[in-house]
């Protein structure tokens, strides 16, 4: 069965920090798709990335970056030099490619709260 | 650009009544997902709409229903509500169902059940 784990429940780091977000799934698919979402106090998730099982590349968008690996089953995420506006509920976020049947439902992790203080 | 949509906001209802929760996808979508988020947890999948059927389904009792119009907005009605029913019920919206696109997600509606 699909499964996404996130660990750390709370992270509280200083401005400027660094900060790591751990995620480990499992699925018994080849073919998934891999997703981190952002929800501020607001409530509105928001995207930030999706990565497909063939590209183990990682990915940096500005101060964000990603860390693909299969053979640990583990997308993590680090934000460089951490902000105040940084502060929120980060989700990391599977979903497999059913090609053989409609329906693409996300399966969320319990998602890890980021405080950052000034 | 207009982002996904949902109405309303927040909404207070009583045991043993029933809801209907809307969404208008983003601009171009066509496929439209409802997740309900309690308080501290990940969202749930409920289920997915597409060309005006059913898709796929989550664990959810067949209290909740759906439907979804031919300009792919969207209807969430839950019957019966149970107080732990109250939860950030979230739309998501995305295109070309097949291929697990990206889900977009509207702003949700904070359903409080007394």
């Amino acid at each position: 069965a699909q499964k996404v784990t996130q660990a750390q429940t709370e992270i509280s780091v200083v401005e400027k920090e660094d900060v790591t977000l751990d995620c480990v799934y499992e699925t018994r698919d080849t073919t998934y798709y891999l997703f981190w979402y952002k929800q501020p106090p607001s409530g509105e998730l928001v995207f930030l990335i999706r990565r497909n099982s063939f590209d183990e590349q990682n990915e940096i968008s500005g101060r964000y970056s990603w860390n693909f690996q299969k053979s640990t089953s583990s997308f993590n995420f680090t934000i460089t030099a951490s902000q105040v506006v940084d502060s929120a509920v980060y989700f990391c976020a599977l979903s497999e490619a059913l090609f053989n049947q409609a329906g693409t439902a996300l399966i969320f992790g319990k998602g890890t709260t980021l405080s950052v203080s000034s | 650009d207009a982002g996904v949509t949902q109405s309303p906001t927040h909404l207070i209802k009583t045991r043993g009544q029933q809801v209907t929760l809307r969404c208008s996808p983003k601009s171009g979508h066509d496929t439209v997902s409802w997740y309900q988020q309690a308080l501290g947890q990940g969202p749930q999948f409920i289920f997915q709409y597409y060309e005006e059927e059913e898709r796929q389904r989550g664990n959810f009792p067949d209290r909740f229903s759906g439907h979804q119009f031919p300009n792919y907005s969207s209807e969430l009605n839950v019957n019966a509500l149970l107080l732990g029913d109250s939860a950030l019920y979230l739309c998501a919206s995305s295109l070309v169902i097949r291929t697990a696109d990206t889900q977009y997600f509207g702003p949700g509606t904070r359903l409080t059940v007394l």
